[in-house]
C-alpha cells in the first residue's frame, strides 16, 4: 500500500533549537510539497519541488526555513533556529505530473511543538 | 474575499442524513479537490475533480466549472464520516502546481 511517510510524528524542542523533518514520497512521484496546518491559517503551502528541483518556495521564512531534496527518495524541511511560532503541524504530499496529473497523498504529518 | 469558500463552517447531523457541503471558487482552476482531516489525523484526498462527477461509496462529488462551484454528499452519514472537509484548488495562473484551500468544514455525525 503506497503511503507518503514521515518523520518525526512528533517533536517538542526549545526554542532556538534545529528542527529537520523528513519526507519520503511515493516512489515514482515526481512532486513533493511541504505544509504547514495551524488553527490560524489553515493549511498553507510552504514550498514545492518537481523532479527534486525547488519549484516555489515563497511560502517559506526565507531566513530560518530551508527545504531540499537530496534525492527522489527524501525531502527535508529544516527549520533553524526554531520559535514558539513554528509550532504547527507540517505535512508532506506528493503526486505525478505529467500528461495526466494524479492524486495528490498526503502523509501523516510532523506535529512541532516549540517552547 | 477568500478565493476558495466553503460551507457551512460546522455541520451536525444525526446518522443516515444526507449531507452536502459546499464550495464556491473566484478564479479559474485546472483541478478541484475534496480532502478529509479526521481529528489529529493525517489529510486524505477523497477526490479530484476537473469536471462532472466522481462517486465512491457514500461520496459523491460534483463541480460545476461554469458556476465555480462544486458539492460534497454523503448519503447515509454515519459517526465515521465525523472529520473536516477541506475543498482545495489548483489555480490555472499558477501553472496549476499550487493549492488554494478552504477553510474546511467540521462535520459532526452523531448516532
Amino acid at each position: 500500500d503506497a503511503r507518503v511517510t514521515q518523520t518525526p510524528r512528533h517533536k517538542v524542542t526549545e526554542m532556538g533549537q534545529e528542527v529537520t523533518m523528513r519526507c519520503q514520497p511515493i516512489l515514482g512521484h515526481n512532486t513533493v510539497f511541504w505544509y504547514r496546518q495551524t488553527m490560524m491559517q489553515g493549511l498553507e503551502l510552504l514550498a514545492y519541488f518537481r523532479n527534486r528541483a525547488p519549484l516555489d518556495d515563497s511560502g517559506m521564512p526565507k531566513d530560518r526555513f530551508s527545504a531540499e531534496m537530496p534525492d527522489a527518495t527524501l525531502a527535508t524541511l529544516k527549520i533553524q533556529p526554531s520559535e514558539p511560532r513554528d509550532s504547527a503541524v507540517y505535512f508532506c504530499a506528493s503526486d505525478k505530473r505529467g500528461p495526466i496529473t494524479g492524486e495528490l497523498f498526503f502523509g501523516e504529518g510532523s506535529r512541532l511543538t516549540v517552547l | 474575499k477568500n478565493e476558495v469558500e466553503q460551507s457551512p463552517q460546522n455541520l451536525t447531523a444525526q446518522e443516515g442524513e444526507f449531507i452536502t457541503i459546499n464550495c464556491s471558487y473566484s478564479v479559474g482552476i485546472s483541478a478541484l479537490h475534496w480532502l478529509q482531516q479526521h481529528p489529529g489525523g493525517g489529510i486524505v484526498s477523497l477526490f479530484m475533480l476537473s469536471s462532472g462527477k466522481k462517486k465512491h461509496g457514500r461520496l459523491i462529488a460534483t463541480i460545476n466549472i461554469q458556476e465555480k462551484h462544486s458539492s460534497l454528499h454523503i448519503t447515509a452519514s454515519h459517526p465515521r464520516d465525523s472529520a473536516v472537509y477541506i475543498c482545495a484548488v489548483r489555480l490555472i495562473e499558477t501553472s496549476g502546481s499550487r493549492l488554494t484551500f478552504g477553510e474546511g468544514t467540521q462535520l459532526t455525525v452523531n448516532p
